[in-house]
Parts: structure tokens; C-alpha cells; sequence
């Protein structure tokens, strides 16, 4: 079965950009689709975006103008970075495969701090 | 656009039934049959329940049931057992490949 795993810097300062790296296992992001969800600290989830096997990324609307998905294929893993970071997006932040109407399999989540 | 709204919190005995309901707009839950909900307990990353309304993956017990009526969507759970006490988060496709989570449900195992 596929799994997935977070990494990435956990303290990110104010106005800097937040970039993450998901590792896949078990099976190719060369199909599929793979996504970030984020979930502030005891508060509800959150979808930022996605990227098809083919290329084909789409994001939240209310972060669009700050957010990159990439997939990286020769190294099985693919990235979020979010720019311009401010406290409020401190969360953890999971990735994921699929989109949110069926996301079947998550990283176990990485929390990310926005702090100077 | 605006998150689904679900109740704060929902309850029930062991053995009994529960409906957490999920309430959208007619851009969304009302539009479409995308309907998605994820079971998340305390410090662990969300799982998937239900799926494009009424469907299960493999490997979800059959007491968790999904259903739709005009622009609310439902999850019951029956036969409430310890292990079901957590977070429910219903989802659904809002058109233009855009997508909205619910509020969110505590539900609480008496």
C-alpha cells in the first residue's frame, strides 16, 4: 500500500516561504492525483491545492496567488511551497493522494510554525 | 467560498445510531453527488469513511452509511461503538474544480 511522508523546516518566519517535500512509497505519483490539506491547531481542515499525474494543478482560491504544487517524478515525491507566510498559517499540514472528494491515503501530518 | 457547516458535536450510547449532518449551499452539496466524509481521532491524520455520497471503501465497517437530501448531506453511524469517538469532516465539490471542507463534528461515545 502506498504511504506517504512529510518533511520539511518546522519553524518558518513571518513574510518567508513555507516549502514542503512528500515522499511517496509503495506506488508511482506517476498516476493519480496528490494533494495538500492543512489544519490550523485545533481547528478544521483545510484544502490547498493539487497536481495530476499529468501535470495539471489546481488550488484554493483563497490561496492561489501564494501557492505552488510541483511533482518531482524522478524522485517519487512532490512539494508545496506557500509564500508570504503570516502566523495564520500555522497547521499541520498533511499530504495526501487524490482529491478531496477521495483522499485515500495521508501522510501522518507535519506541524509548520509561522513565528519570528 | 464558505466552509459546509456541520454541528459542533453530536453523542450517543454504545450500540445506538448518530447523524451528523452537513450542510451546503445549491453550488455545491446540492449540485453535486461529491459528497466525501473523513473520520479523524485526536493527533492522527484524517481517513476516508464515505465517498460520492453513500460509498464505502474497502475496508469501512458497514455501520458507517452516508445519504443526501437537497443540499444537506448525512453520516450515520450505528451500532456507536468507543472506537467511533472522534472528529467527522464532510467535503464536497463545489464546481470549477473547486472544493469545501465542513466545520467539522465531535462525536462523543457516552
Amino acid at each position: 500500500q502506498v504511504q506517504l511522508q512529510e518533511s520539511g523546516p518546522g519553524l518558518v518566519k513571518p513574510s518567508e516561504t513555507l516549502s514542503l517535500t512528500c515522499t511517496v512509497s509503495g506506488g508511482s505519483i506517476s498516476s493519480n492525483y496528490w494533494s495538500w490539506i492543512r489544519q490550523p491547531p485545533g481547528k478544521g481542515l483545510e484544502w490547498i491545492g493539487y497536481m495530476s499525474y499529468s501535470a495539471t494543478s489546481n488550488y484554493n482560491p483563497s490561496l492561489k496567488s501564494r501557492v505552488t504544487i510541483s511533482l518531482h517524478t524522478s524522485e517519487n515525491q512532490f512539494s508545496l511551497k506557500l509564500t508570504s507566510v503570516t502566523a495564520a498559517d500555522t497547521a499541520v499540514y498533511y499530504c495526501t493522494r487524490g482529491r478531496p472528494i477521495l483522499l485515500d491515503s495521508w501522510g501522518q501530518g507535519t506541524l509548520v510554525t509561522v513565528s519570528s | 467560498q464558505s466552509a459546509l457547516t456541520q454541528p459542533p458535536s453530536a453523542s450517543g450510547s454504545p450500540g445506538q445510531s448518530v447523524t451528523i449532518s452537513c450542510t451546503g449551499t445549491s453550488s455545491d452539496v446540492g449540485a453535486y453527488s461529491y459528497v466525501s466524509w473523513y473520520q479523524q481521532h485526536p493527533g492522527k491524520a484524517p481517513k476516508l469513511m464515505i465517498y460520492e455520497v453513500n460509498k464505502r471503501p474497502s475496508g469501512v465497517p458497514d455501520r458507517f452509511s452516508g445519504s443526501k437530501s437537497g443540499n444537506t448531506a448525512s453520516l450515520t453511524v450505528s451500532g456507536l461503538q468507543a472506537m467511533d469517538e472522534a472528529d467527522y469532516y464532510c467535503t464536497s465539490y463545489a464546481g470549477s474544480n473547486n472544493y469545501v471542507f465542513g466545520t467539522g463534528t465531535k462525536v462523543t461515545v457516552l
